[in-house]
């Protein structure tokens, strides 16, 4: 929505730069994440996703890194681009009926 | 590409109005669900649903309630609509309750 970036942390960055975005999450159980992105005015949009038998995945310009111990959660993004700004989030499979639960987001500002 | 469509972008409602919101997908998929976003609190889930008349209470289900009579249609019903309703509300589908929900535009609601 136009004001789901309020009151989140702010990463800011320089176009060109690479983006780390971080997230912790709170089910040690949880054998499931997924990055979403979310822009002005729309719903979240799909990113990349990550079982917990694996620690690294990557997708185009952007990876996903699992660190199970200590319940983290990373995505980078290389090259960030204008397009980039938006807020992102990240999911967890852990909720007590197995459905995702969402952590709260970071609002990526990019600088031209 | 999974589609997923809210029929509203933006809705004003009068308090005690009875409020559906509707939500069609078109990748036959069994799990329909229903969230509210806000500012600094994410996205908590409403209701959601693993298959035609079948519906299970979210984390937040108290106000709503919810209509799933075709496999591709997920209605969000707001009995007596009320000013702390006032949020964005999306809907989401998956193939199952445990993989990645694919997320329509949303529907801000105002309630005056």
């Amino acid at each position: 929505g136009e004001n789901v970036g309020l009151h989140l942390p702010t990463l800011s960055v320089q176009e060109g730069d690479n983006s780390i975005i971080n997230c912790a999450y709170s089910n040690s159980a949880s054998d499931y994440f997924i990055w979403y992105k979310q822009e002005s005015g729309k719903g979240p949009q799909f990113i990349i996703d990550i079982r917990s038998n694996m620690d690294k995945r990557q997708g185009q310009r952007v990876t996903v890194l699992l660190n199970k111990t200590v319940k983290h959660l990373s995505l980078q993004i290389a090259a960030t681009q204008p397009g980039d700004s938006a807020v992102y989030f990240c999911a967890e499979r852990g909720g007590s009926q197995g459905n995702l639960i969402f952590g709260k987001g970071t609002k990526l500002s990019v600088k031209p | 590409d999974v589609k997923v469509t809210q029929s509203s972008r933006y809705l004003v409602k009068r308090t005690g109005e009875k409020v559906f919101l509707e939500c069609v997908q078109d990748m036959d998929h069994e799990n329909m669900f229903w969230y509210r976003q806000d500012p600094g609190l994410g996205l908590r889930l409403i209701y959601f649903s693993y298959d035609v008349k079948m519906k299970e209470k979210g984390d937040i289900p108290e106000g709503y309630s919810v209509s799933r009579e075709k496999k591709e249609r997920f209605s969000l019903i707001l009995e007596s609509a009320s000013t702390n309703q006032t949020s964005m509300y999306l809907c989401a589908s998956s193939f199952s309750p445990y993989t990645t929900a694919f997320f329509g535009q949303g529907t801000r609601l105002t309630v005056v």
